[in-house]
């Protein structure tokens, strides 16, 4: 069966790094773009971007463009997602989603999410 | 940015029909998803291509799109519908993923 399965929580200080990943397993990886979407405490869906799982290109919404990196190891069938200079804004749960290269458009399967926590 | 606009939240009786709209500008011209998302859950899409049931989706939900706003419709609503639904449009000749602001569905 279809599955993203993403990595654990992090905690990080204003300022840094962080580096999430998305394994997907039941289906062929390169098929598919692997899309991020963020949703900051108590608020809606925002998408950031997203990797084309077969050419490695990426698009990013133009609020992330230059401070998110997104890329795939095909080897290990994972998608990640970096993203630099955090602020305690940028606390929220990230999922990566996958959508079809074909029928594209829309995000069928959703990983689990991972929160990401800015503080001091 | 493309700004997709939807009601902070639905109520419905157990057994009735709820409507969550979308409007946003030509959304029409986009292609609508919507998603669900119980509390502390991931998303679950619903409805896909404006009307398009993905497979294990209950055929009390469906969708519409035209002019300036996609529907969701939910008959015969069930408490386990309780959830917030959002939509989500694609532009096929920009590629830009957006998504609308979220309604929060009470059956009471």
């Amino acid at each position: 069966q279809v599955q993203l399965v993403q990595s654990g929580a992090e905690m990080r200080p204003p300022g840094a790094s962080v580096r999430l990943s998305c394994r997907a397993s039941g289906f062929f990886f390169k098929d598919y773009s692997m899309h991020w979407v963020r949703q900051a405490p108590g608020h809606g869906l925002e998408w950031m971007g997203r990797v084309n799982l077969n050419r490695g290109v990426t698009e990013f919404a133009a609020s992330f463009q230059g401070r998110v990196t997104m890329s795939r190891d095909t080897s290990v069938s994972t998608a990640s997602m970096e993203m630099k200079s955090l602020t305690e804004d940028d606390t929220a749960t990230y999922f990566c989603a996958r959508e079809h290269l074909a029928t594209a458009g829309y995000f069928d399967y959703w990983g689990q999410g991972a929160q990401v926590t800015v503080s001091s | 940015s493309y700004e997709l606009s939807q009601p902070p939240s639905v109520s419905v009786s157990p057994g009735q029909t709820a409507r969550i709209t979308c409007s946003g500008d030509k959304l029409g011209d986009r292609y609508a998803s919507w998603y669900q998302q119980k509390s502390g859950q991931s998303p679950v899409l619903v409805i896909y291509q404006d009307d398009t049931r993905p497979s294990g989706i209950p055929e009390r939900f469906s969708g519409s799109n035209s002019g300036n706003t996609a529907t969701l419709i939910i008959s015969g609503t069930q408490h386990i519908d309780e959830a917030d639904y959002y939509c989500q449009a694609w532009d096929t000749t920009t590629r830009r993923y957006d998504f609308g602001t979220g309604t929060s569905l009470t059956v009471l």
